[in-house]
């Protein structure tokens, strides 16, 4: 079983600071995606990197995916009251195109 | 267009009883996955059906079923309820199976919240 380690699991920051979420695995996925989860709601993906090395932006988000694709990260830059939320990561199985492996979640509150 | 729609959205159980959660998947979509995301943890997968049959399974065992319509529509059924299956049932609908291509995504509904007492 693959599994994906997401730290830390909560953090608390005031709004204009920056953070950073990991995402790590001993095994090796053939893509990664970031997904943000709000109460009550399903995941809503935000991002897939497919490539080692890849580094995307959305805005202040910053994704990067790991040389050997076995880890990634999001960076936050300026947090925002509306970055609240559960910020899952999600990795394909190298050899299993269906179904996703989802990381425990990372809880961010963005205090005014 | 419409998204992933589920149903119902709320309900409590007792052990041993059998619940059906139902899912609509997004127009243009065929294939149907299923998730069990407990309280605290991300999403699990439970199975994934593809013109009308499973096509994959997770690790869930067998009193957890499905089934998915001609309409691509899918049911969720489990039975014989345990207390740890308390969680929220998340379905995502997909343009196909393979989600490999970046352009084949999952579009996830808004979940069933289940409790079993």
């Amino acid at each position: 079983t693959q599994l994906l380690e997401q730290s830390p699991q909560f953090l608390s920051i005031q709004e204009g600071e920056n953070l950073t979420v990991y995402c790590n695995s001993s095994s090796v996925f053939s893509s990664l995606q970031w997904y943000r989860q709000e109460p009550g709601e399903g995941p809503v993906l935000l991002v897939t990197v497919v490539t080692g090395g890849e580094v995307k932006k959305l805005k202040r988000l910053t994704f990067q995916f790991g040389d050997a694709r076995k880890d990634s990260s999001l960076h936050i830059t300026a947090a925002q009251t509306g970055d609240t939320g559960l910020y899952l990561c999600a990795g394909l199985p190298s050899g299993s195109a269906r179904q996703l492996t989802f990381g425990s979640g990372t809880q961010l509150t963005v205090l005014p | 267009e419409t998204g992933v729609t589920q149903s119902p959205t709320h309900l409590i159980k007792t052990r041993g009883q059998q619940v059906t959660l139902r899912c609509s998947s997004q127009s243009g979509h065929n294939t149907v996955s299923w998730y069990q995301q407990a309280l605290g943890q991300g999403p699990q997968f439970i199975f994934q059906y593809y013109r009308e049959e499973e096509n994959g399974r997770g690790n869930f065992p067998p009193r957890f079923s499905g089934l998915q319509f001609p309409n691509y529509s899918s049911e969720l059924n489990v039975n014989a309820l345990e207390l740890d299956d308390s969680a929220l049932y998340l379905c995502a609908s997909s343009l196909d199976r393979e989600l490999s291509s970046g352009a084949n995504v999952l579009t996830f509904g808004a979940g069933s919240r289940l409790t079993v007492l």
